[in-house]
Parts: C-alpha cells; structure tokens; sequence
C-alpha cells in the first residue's frame, strides 16, 4: 500500500523569505501523480501543485515549485517570498496512475506559519 | 471559475440519527469524491463514484454510508446511523472531464458534529 510521510509538523518562515516543506512517499509504482494542498484556517482544501511522476521536469506554479526525486520517492515544496496568506496546513497527497478510480492519499500535513 | 459547493457547512446531529450532506461537483466532470478529516488528522478517502456507480471504498466506508447522485448536479453522503466517531469534516471532491487521472477539486467542506 501506498505512504505519505511529512516529517515536518510545523514550520514557520519570515514574510518574503524561503521555506521548503518535505514530502516522502512509499510505492511500487512507476506511474503515478503527486499533489500539494494546502488548506488555510477555513478548512478548504486548495490545490496549490501537482506533478506527473513520468515527467522529469519539476512543476512550478508563480511563487510554489516542487524538487521531485523519483529514485528518493521524494516531493518537497518550496515557497518562495513568503507572504501572510501563505499561512496554512499543507498537505502532500499521492494518486495511483492505474488500477484504483483514483484516490487520493494524504500525509500528515505540515503547519506552516508565515511571521510578518 | 466553477467550484464544489457543499452544504450544510456545519451540521449537528444527535448520535444514531441519520444525516445527509450534500454536494454539486464542478460541471461536466465525470469523478465524485467524499473524503473525510477527523479534528487534527489528515484526510482519509471515503468512496470515488463514477458512471452512476460506486469506483471504490475504503474500510471506512461501511454499510452504515451510502452514496448517491440523485439528479444531474447533487452528489450526497448519507450516514445512516451516525456515531460519536463520525464526527469530522466531510469534504466532496470531483474531477475528471476527459479521465479520472485528473485534479481533484475540492469543496469546502461539511462539518459533522454528532453529540
């Protein structure tokens, strides 16, 4: 069976600065998706990037980027000029490529607080 | 942009009662979710839905849930009998326009509160 692990319960980060929350997954797979999601104080949970394991490039998105290491089966997510609103639950979730309809399964999370 | 929408967002029920929560996927998507987080946990799959039938459950989903998409737009989550245990947030997730290997989107979430 396939494992999220976030080792990082909490995080905190000053306002504009560089933070990198970490991400381990366990599988046999060779195809499959990784996702992150963050979840702010109103419970929503909001996807921030997600990355296609057959693709060597790693995703970005504006101020969020992804170091995908498929052989290390890691998926860390790097913030960049951190900003209030950033302030949040940050969920990694893997997605089977085959077999199952595709559900989602999450880590732990990671609590990261942006300080002004 | 289109969005899950997801109502009631708070519900408190008394246990043994039965509740319904309901949710409309994004528009032309084909996949329906229902996940759920207990208080300081992560989220946990339910059931995935697809083509008027259930995809797959996990062991939490047992005979006391059910599912259905009752017309062209609902998708709902009833638990039959709840119990102190069911208390969480309940969260509908839908995806998949051309196949299911796409983004989830998800709702904002029922709260589940049973007493």
């Amino acid at each position: 069976a396939q494992t999220v692990t976030q080792s990082q319960p909490e995080m905190s980060v000053q306002e504009a600065e560089t933070v990198t929350l970490s991400c381990t997954y366990d599988t046999s797979e060779n195809n499959y998706y990784l996702f992150w999601y963050k979840q702010p104080p109103s419970r929503q949970m909001i996807l921030v990037i997600r990355q296609e394991a057959y693709k060597q490039q790693n995703a970005t998105e504006n101020r969020f980027s992804v170091n995908f290491q498929k052989a290390a089966k890691s998926f860390s997510l790097k913030i960049s000029d951190s900003q209030l609103g950033d302030t949040a639950m940050y969920f990694c979730a893997f997605m089977n490529y085959g077999g199952s309809q595709g559900n989602l399964i999450f880590g732990k999370g990671t609590k990261l607080s942006v300080k002004p | 942009e289109p969005e899950v929408t997801q109502t009631p967002s708070h519900q408190v029920t008394q246990m043994g009662q039965e509740v319904i929560l309901r949710c409309v996927p994004i528009s032309n998507h084909l996949y329906f979710y229902w996940y759920r987080q207990i208080l300081g946990q992560k989220v946990e799959f339910l059931v995935s839905f697809y083509n008027n039938e259930i995809s797959e459950k996990s062991e939490i989903f047992d005979d006391q849930f059910s599912v259905e998409r009752p017309d062209g737009s609902n998708f709902t989550l009833k638990i039959r009998s709840t119990k102190l245990e069911d208390s969480a947030m309940y969260f509908c997730a839908s995806s998949g326009k051309t196949g299911r290997q796409e983004t989830q989107y998800f709702g904002p979430g029922t709260r589940l509160l049973v007493l």
